[in-house]
């Protein structure tokens, strides 16, 4: 199984200042054929489903509000949110779909 | 639109099977996509169950591979999750999904685009 793991386990941000979520994987998931990665992250807030904000690593859902933003590949990620909103407060997990689908432990994001 | 209903008992007995249908509205599941289920112990964090693929075959968690399984009605718009020999561990908020790729491409069939609300299920007796 690839694993999948988050840091930090939790966050405390300021109000329109930037949010940054690492995720590692265990092996890469870089996908050689098509060149992309088979990355995917999440936002869950509290009795909510989770709701996928990117995919391939860095490309938005529709809908999702371009402060948020993907980046990395292989076996290094990272979600930012440029300026958090109070709205942004909730639970980030980190996916791949690589081999099989297995998430990070997800990273709790608060306001400062 | 597309919307997915998770219904089912929501409390088992150990060491019985927990049943539960997903309904989805909006899209004809025989049309394309893959459907799969996720579960979230209270507190914890996803686990991918297993997934029925628009090519025809089910996937499953290795960790689970041997109590789950996972069919399809499609003159019903639904798709079913059984999970055989329950303990305490197997509580959880259990969530229907749809991978968001219409076909299987390079391997894969995607993230999970759209999600049903949830319905919980305890193993207790």
């Amino acid at each position: 199984d690839i694993v999948m793991t988050q840091s930090p386990d939790s966050l405390a941000v300021s109000l329109g200042e930037r949010a940054t979520i690492n995720c590692k994987s265990s092996q890469s998931v870089l996908y050689s054929s098509n060149n992309k990665n088979y990355l995917a992250w999440y936002q869950q807030k509290p009795g909510q489903p989770p709701k996928l904000l990117i995919y391939w690593a860095s490309t938005r859902e529709s809908g999702v509000p371009d402060r948020f933003s993907g980046s990395g590949s292989g076996t290094d990620f990272t979600l930012t949110i440029s300026s958090l909103q109070a709205e942004d407060v909730a639970i980030y997990y980190c996916q791949q779909y690589y081999s099989s689908y297995t998430f990070g432990q997800g990273t709790k994001l608060e306001i400062k | 639109q597309v919307q997915l209903q998770e219904s089912g008992p929501g409390l088992v007995k150990p060491s019985e099977t927990l049943s539960l249908t997903c309904a989805v509205s909006g899209y004809s599941i025989s049309s394309g996509y893959s459907w799969g289920w996720i579960r979230q112990p209270p507190g914890q964090g996803l686990e991918w169950i297993g997934t029925f693929s628009q090519n025809g075959n089910t996937y499953y968690n290795p960790s689970l591979m041997s109590r789950v399984t996972i069919s399809v009605a499609t003159s019903k718009n639904q798709f079913s999750l059984r999970l055989n020999s329950v303990t305490a561990a197997d509580t959880a908020l259990y969530y229907c999904a749809r991978h968001r790729l219409v076909v299987v491409v390079a391997a894969t069939m995607g993230a999970f685009d759209i999600w049903g609300q949830g319905t919980m299920v305890t193993v207790s007796s």
